[in-house]
């Protein structure tokens, strides 16, 4: 059982609001990821960092920005969020063999 | 690029009927496979994965997948299916970039 927490589970917040979504895992694992999931659709990769200090853009364009201070915690800020950034947002974790472990999401609403 | 393609976007079943559900990737080098799923309201779960070794994988609740290199493929199957397998499978594939490349998903609807 993979242990990977994120909070909130679920927010509603109005436009122009400044947003953290929380991700922590206590594997020790170095890798971890966000990505960005639609309704029915792919996940796609928005951020992702190797180890503390190292961040990294993904595949998928997004406006919002991580840190990575502590092995175990990797935040997602949203600065001023708008109602594109409506969402589901998914962190993961990986250990050196690609395989990954998710959290169970923040879905995002934006009004 | 590196790409996952899986061509069954809705599969809908009865109970006890067979389940496969097609993937195919793009990338000649060596990759680590696997297929996901994520069950209504839950959080993505490893079903199963392909390092090395046997191509032919088992993984939780009697699921298997066949990695054939000449067809770029890893197809997920199960030979009877129950109501709790409804849920969104994904494959995805580990390459070069050391990313997984996550394919669309499939909706798997089961009916007692």
């Amino acid at each position: 059982e993979a242990d990977i927490y994120q909070t909130p589970r679920y927010l509603v917040i109005g436009t122009g609001k400044k947003i953290t979504l929380e991700c922590s895992q206590t594997m020790g694992h170095d890798k971890m990821y966000w990505y960005q999931q639609d309704p029915g659709m792919e996940l796609h990769l928005i951020h992702y960092s190797y180890g503390v200090n190292s961040t990294e853009k993904g595949d998928l364009s997004s406006e919002s920005t991580v840190s990575r201070i502590r092995t175990e915690h990797f935040p997602l800020t949203l600065e001023s969020a708008r109602p594109s950034h409506t969402s589901q947002y998914l962190c993961a974790s990986s250990e050196f063999t690609g395989e990954q472990y998710f959290g169970p999401g923040t879905r995002l609403t934006v009004t | 690029a590196q790409s996952v393609s899986q061509h069954n976007h809705h599969v809908i079943l009865s109970e006890a009927a067979s389940l496969e559900l097609g993937c195919n990737y793009s990338y000649g080098g060596t990759v680590n496979l696997f297929w996901y799923v994520q069950y209504p309201g839950q959080h993505l779960q490893l079903l199963l994965k392909y390092f090395s070794g046997d191509p032919l994988v088992k993984g939780i609740k009697g699921f298997e997948a066949e990695f054939i290199k000449s067809k770029f493929s890893f197809n997920l199957r199960k030979p009877s299916v129950q109501w709790s397998d409804t849920a969104e499978y994904f494959c995805a594939v580990n390459g070069g970039s050391g990313q997984l490349i996550f394919g669309t998903g499939t909706r798997l609807q089961v009916f007692p």
